[in-house]
């Protein structure tokens, strides 16, 4: 079993519609969770972390993290056709710093 | 403006050949990292190094290896690509103070024939 598990989609919205992303994860040891956008043909680029439980915001962005139920999400707000990408969530791995876990991936698609 | 940057967009190779895939970073960051990207699998660690001439394995180092001569480079090599080789590779660094924020190259997409 994967330690953090992630629908692939593809997840498609209308454009101004709220994108709602989750990840499950089975260690509840974990404490630090990231979420990366991957353009087509790009590489991952950080777009928001959060420790712990509660939520963080950064403008049309929130990520969510619920440790009861080992559960972590991102919510897109009014998304734009230039949200369309592949999200991944991610977590430091246990046994060693500076390595990840990643999840699978989502594909988002924003139609106009 | 932060970057790491990786040798090749795409390559072709033929099987039993010989590869070299590049990443150099400008961000003086200790750690570097090579993954492999395949549909359904997500990113996969193939190995990294936290320092220059250190590495260790990451989850799936069969029929890898690679080399860190200097800090700003890392290299990964198939010794002899198989087309089950055939993938996106990402090279991503870290600094040691802030390991948790990985920064990715633009990907090289093999294809092992």
């Amino acid at each position: 079993q994967k330690e953090v598990e992630q629908d692939p989609g593809p997840l498609s919205v209308p454009e101004g519609a709220i994108v709602s992303l989750n990840c499950t994860y089975s260690n509840s040891a974990f404490q630090y969770f990231m979420w990366y956008r991957q353009y087509s043909r790009k590489g991952p680029e950080l777009l928001m972390y959060t420790y712990s439980s509660g939520n963080k915001e950064d403008g049309r962005f929130t990520a969510q993290v619920d440790k009861s139920s080992k559960y972590i999400s991102l919510f897109i707000r009014d998304s734009q056709p230039s949200d369309s990408a592949t999200y991944l969530c991610a977590t430091p791995a246990r046994d060693s710093w500076g390595k990840f876990q990643f999840g699978a991936g989502t594909q988002v698609v924003v139609t106009p | 403006d932060v970057k790491v940057t990786q040798s090749s967009r795409y390559l072709v190779k033929r099987t039993g050949e010989k590869v070299f895939l590049e990443c150099v970073q400008d961000m003086d960051h200790e750690n570097m990292f090579w993954y492999r990207q395949d549909p359904g699998l997500g990113l996969r660690l193939i190995y990294f190094s936290y320092d220059v001439k250190m590495k260790e394995k990451g989850d799936i180092p069969e029929g890898y290896s690679v080399s860190r001569e200097k800090k700003e480079r890392f290299s990964l090599i198939l010794e002899s690509a198989s087309t089950n080789q055939t993938s996106m590779y990402l090279c991503a660094s870290s600094s040691r103070t802030r390991y948790n924020e990985q920064f990715f190259g633009p990907g090289t997409r093999l294809t092992v024939l």
